[in-house]
């Protein structure tokens, strides 16, 4: 298995760019998550998609921050205008929920974005 | 709403002990699960044990081991006979709250082995 996917692994821009990252869950996983990393804030969830609709999207911080899951195995994050404060690394993550014991959170490598 | 607390920012350990990574939360729901994840300097986030709360047993994974301690509201995280490459940051987790599946995450602990 290739394990989840994420792309691009670096993304440099300036302010006012519009960034999208992208994620290409395990196949057969019915459930998708966007996490951002900071130093300050630690790891925070954004958006949590089952079965590509998005169930719980209560950690987006504004209206620049825009997810989409069109189909099983693939989503995307989107950052219009991106801002220096957004700066920092966006994990996917996917896991099969069973709905007994661990749902284990498979992480992707992460995006790491610099907003200049 | 959950809460994780993980009180040591960092640890040092000698090559080949054991150390103890600490983590207490707070939950009112009567059913739940403890998460550790590992993330290296690379960046990825590895997940390496998981405990239920009804779990009768204290989890173990090969060299990693959870003691539990329900009444504490503690699943610290064991790990023996460290290895330099065990240097890298460690994070509890657990689901955000009753029947969710996203988790919420401690602030980690940055483990340093010194060979």
């Amino acid at each position: 298995d290739a394990g989840v996917i994420q792309s691009p692994r670096h993304e440099v821009t300036e302010m006012g760019q519009e960034v999208t990252l992208r994620c290409k869950p395990i196949s057969g996983h019915d459930s998708l998550f966007w996490y951002r990393q900071t130093m300050m804030r630690g790891l925070e969830l954004l958006i949590y998609f089952n079965n590509n609709v998005p169930i719980d999207d209560s950690g987006m911080p504004e209206d620049r921050f825009s997810a989409k899951m069109p189909n099983a195995s693939f989503s995307t994050l989107k950052i219009q205008p991106s801002e220096p404060r957004d700066s920092a690394v966006y994990f996917c993550a996917s896991t099969m929920i069973t709905g007994a014991g661990a749902n284990v959170l498979t992480f992707g490598a992460g995006s790491r974005l610099t907003v200049l | 709403a959950q809460k994780i607390t993980q009180t040591q920012p960092g640890m040092f350990v000698q090559e080949k002990e054991a150390v103890t990574l600490d983590c207490t939360y707070d939950t009112s729901d009567p059913s739940y699960g403890l998460f550790w994840y590992k993330q290296p300097s690379s960046g990825e986030m590895i997940f390496l044990i998981y405990q239920g709360s009804y779990d009768q047993q204290n989890a173990t994974e090969g060299r990693y081991s959870l003691n539990f301690q329900k009444a504490r509201k503690s699943a610290n995280l064991v790990i023996s006979a460290s290895q330099l490459g065990d240097s890298a940051m460690y994070f509890c987790a657990m689901p955000s709250g009753a029947g969710s599946y996203q988790l919420t995450f401690g602030k980690g602990t940055k483990l340093s082995v010194i060979p």
